[in-house]
């Protein structure tokens, strides 16, 4: 069955960075696009990007442009959200999900999520 | 950006009430449109997809409609099992843009 199994929840603190995964299994992890999600309580759902599973195509929302980095290892079926000079404001759930590959592009598949605190 | 405004923010219904969701979408997105729940401390799951096809494993009593640029998700019977917040996605074009979500419980 498809999984994305993220990793553990991670307390950091202001001005540092980190670096979340998502490890996919149960499918062919070249045929599927993946995004990240940011949700905070604040603000709900914010879509941060999507990656192409070669690592040669991302797309980023303005507003996490400078912010975040995805990449990808597919000879690991994983991808990676790397998060830098972090602020309170970037404390929130951060979810990586699957897009469908039939032509429609909808989130079949979501991660568990993992928390991120930034405090000092 | 295509914004996509989700209604009502909050709602209260009764068991084996009808509950109707609705997000409009700032410009055509033809049926790229899809619809999720989530439960407290999970992710969001899909319920419909493509404006309005029933995603698989979703009960019947879920459904999704279109009408131009406004798309709804309908809950015929309310169970109990269907509270929680309730999202709509646009996937016509990047950025992605989800509905601000909606707050369902019990009355």
């Amino acid at each position: 069955q498809v999984q994305l199994q993220q990793s553990r929840a991670e307390l950091v603190k202001p001005a540092a960075s980190v670096t979340l995964s998502c490890k996919a299994s149960g499918y062919t992890f070249t045929n599927h696009y993946l995004h990240w999600v940011k949700q905070s309580p604040s603000q709900g759902l914010e879509w941060i990007g999507w990656i192409g599973p070669t690592n040669v195509n991302a797309n980023y929302a303005q507003e996490f442009k400078g912010k975040a980095t995805m990449t990808v290892d597919t000879s690991a079926s994983t991808t990676y959200l790397h998060l830098s000079s972090l602020t309170s404001d970037d404390s929130a759930v951060y979810y990586c999900a699957r897009e469908y590959d039939g032509g429609y592009f909808y989130f079949d598949y979501w991660g568990q999520g993992v928390l991120v605190t930034v405090s000092s | 950006d295509i914004q996509v405004t989700q209604s009502p923010a909050s709602l209260s219904a009764s068991l084996e009430e009808i509950v109707t969701i609705t997000c409009q979408a700032s410009q055509d997105i033809g049926n790229f449109l899809s619809w999720y729940q989530q439960k407290p401390g999970k992710s969001p799951q899909l319920l419909i997809h493509s404006a309005t096809s029933l995603a698989d494993g979703v009960p019947s009593r879920f459904s999704g409609s279109r009408s131009g640029t406004q798309y709804s998700l309908r809950i015929n019977r309310l169970q109990v099992e269907d509270t929680g917040i309730y999202y709509c996605l646009q996937h016509y074009s990047a950025p992605r843009t989800f509905g601000g979500g909606t707050k369902l419980e019990l009355k």
